[in-house]
């Protein structure tokens, strides 16, 4: 099975600056890891696809890079409807695996 | 407007059955595989398993083989999932989500439900 290790667990920054969240494989996905973003009480939402692709309607401050075993997601100029907990997945091998997230807090 | 609506869920004592059921409307349904995801209260995202467009594939996570089975109708654009065998570990938030490309078994999950809430307790 494949690990997906996220980091930081929280990180806490303020509107307008950049979010950097990394997530670690523990083998080669290649470039078969997408993004979800999950606010409070409601279910996941598509963010990034293939490892850099934008999902339908997600803006452009979102972005993501990396392949093989390591992935970056960052978030340009955060926005207060941004903060959120963010989970990776893999669908390179089955079963597929989420990591255990990363939670976006307002400093 | 496009709609998965997850139904089924409930408070039952360990070792127990239940069956969930997850209807769309609004997008497309045959054409596409669809996931179950469970997310236990206040933890992650637990992948659960999947069936493929036409219903002749079927994969599973570990915790749940065995034990559960997904299955669907596509003429009432309806998926199910029947949980048997069921232990505390089971309580979550039970999502169905359909993927972004047709007849692609792991594509991304694109269209989410709003979940159904199983507790297993007794």
């Amino acid at each position: 099975e494949v690990v997906l290790t996220q980091s930081p667990a929280t990180l806490s920054l303020s509107p307008g600056e950049t979010a950097t969240l990394s997530c670690r494989a523990s083998q080669d996905v290649k470039d078969n890891l997408a993004w979800y973003q999950q606010k409070v009480g409601q279910a996941p939402s598509l963010l990034i696809y293939d490892a850099s692709n934008r999902a339908t309607d997600v803006p452009v401050r979102f972005s993501g890079s990396g392949s093989g075993t390591d992935f970056t997601l960052t978030v340009s100029s955060l926005e207060p409807e941004d903060f959120a907990v963010y989970y990776c997945q893999q669908r390179s091998n089955w079963p597929l695996t989420f990591g255990g997230g990363t939670k976006l807090e307002i400093k | 407007q496009v709609h998965l609506v997850e139904s089924g869920g409930g408070v039952v004592q360990p070792g127990q059955s239940l069956n969930l059921s997850c209807v769309a409307s609004g997008l497309s349904f045959s054409s596409y595989a669809v996931h179950w995801i469970r997310q236990a209260p206040g933890k992650g995202l637990e992948w659960v398993g999947v069936i493929s467009y036409d219903g002749y594939k079927e994969f599973y996570s570990d915790s749940v083989k065995g034990r559960f089975t997904v299955s669907r109708d596509n003429s009432k654009n309806t998926l199910f999932l029947h949980l048997s065998r069921l232990t505390t570990d089971d309580t979550a938030v039970y999502y169905c989500a359909r993927v972004r490309e047709a007849y692609y078994d792991s594509s991304p999950f694109e269209h989410w439900g709003q979940g159904t809430l199983v507790i297993v307790s007794s």
